[in-house]
C-alpha cells in the first residue's frame, strides 16, 4: 500500500472550511484513498474514500488531483465537534481491507 | 442494524498476567474482524485480522494471539502481559468485499489497557 503524508497539526476557527492535505505520490492505479477520523478515546470513524473523481457525503467532500498524487479532506463548516486526528490512507480494495494508519492531523477547531 | 461490542472497557493488569479482551458484533454475518493497538500518542497499528472462523492472520509479531472460536466473536489473549502490552485495544469489523466496493471498517468503543 502506497504511504501518506500529512502535516502533524492544523488549526481551524468554527464555521470555516477545514481543509486536509495529503500527499500520496506512490500510490498506484488500483488503489483508493480513503480518510478516517479519531475523537479522542473513541475508535476511528469512517469519513469518505474515493479512487480518481471527486467525492461528497454528508460528512465532507474528498478532492483528488488529476494525477492522484495528493488529495484534500474539505470539511464545509467545522464545528467543535470536528476536533479529532484525521487519518488519510492509501490502499486497493481486495482482500481483507486491512487499514495502515499514519499519525494523521490532529486538527483542532478554535471557537 | 449493526453494533460492536468490547469488554472490558478498561483493565489493570500486572506484568506476567493473562489476559483476555472479548469482541462481539450483532446485526450481521460472516464479517472480517480486526484487532488494533494504540500506544499513548501513536497511530493504530493493526494486530489481527480473520476473515473467518478460526482464521486469524497476524500482523505484528509479539506475545498476543488472538482467535476467533464463532462467526461474530474475535477474541485477543496473552499468556504473560508485558509493558509494552499497554495501549487502547480496538476491535473493527467491516463486510465482505463486493466486486469494485469498499466496505467500511466500524469500529467498537475500545479496551484501555495499562500494565503495571
Amino acid at each position: 500500500d502506497a504511504k501518506t503524508t500529512q502535516p502533524p497539526s492544523m488549526d481551524c476557527a468554527e464555521g470555516r472550511a477545514a481543509n486536509l492535505p495529503c500527499n500520496h505520490s506512490t500510490i498506484s492505479g488500483n488503489e483508493y484513498v480513503y480518510w478516517y477520523r479519531q475523537i479522542h478515546s473513541q475508535g476511528p470513524q469512517y469519513i469518505i474514500h474515493g479512487l480518481k473523481n471527486n467525492e461528497t457525503n454528508e460528512m465532507a467532500s474528498l478532492i483528488i488531483t488529476e494525477d492522484r498524487k495528493s488529495s484534500t479532506l474539505i470539511l464545509p463548516h467545522a464545528t467543535l465537534r470536528d476536533t479529532a486526528v484525521y487519518y488519510c490512507i492509501v490502499r486497493g480494495i481486495q482482500g481483507a481491507q486491512k487499514l495502515v494508519f499514519g499519525q494523521g492531523t490532529r486538527l483542532t477547531i478554535n471557537p | 442494524s449493526q453494533t460492536i461490542h468490547q469488554w472490558p472497557a478498561t483493565l489493570v493488569q500486572p506484568v506476567g498476567s493473562p489476559l483476555s479482551l472479548e469482541c462481539t458484533v450483532e446485526g450481521t454475518s460472516n464479517p472480517n474482524l480486526y484487532w488494533y493497538r494504540q500506544a499513548a500518542g501513536r497511530g493504530l497499528q493493526l494486530l489481527f485480522y480473520s476473515v473467518g472462523i478460526g482464521q486469524i492472520s497476524s500482523e505484528v509479531p509479539q506475545n498476543l494471539s488472538a482467535s476467533r472460536p464463532q462467526d461474530r466473536q474475535f477474541i485477543l489473549s496473552s499468556k504473560k502481559l508485558l509493558l509494552s502490552d499497554s495501549g487502547f485495544y480496538l476491535c473493527a469489523w467491516s463486510g465482505k468485499t463486493l466486486a469494485g466496493a469498499y466496505n467500511e471498517q466500524f469500529f467498537g468503543p475500545g479496551t484501555r489497557l495499562t500494565v503495571l
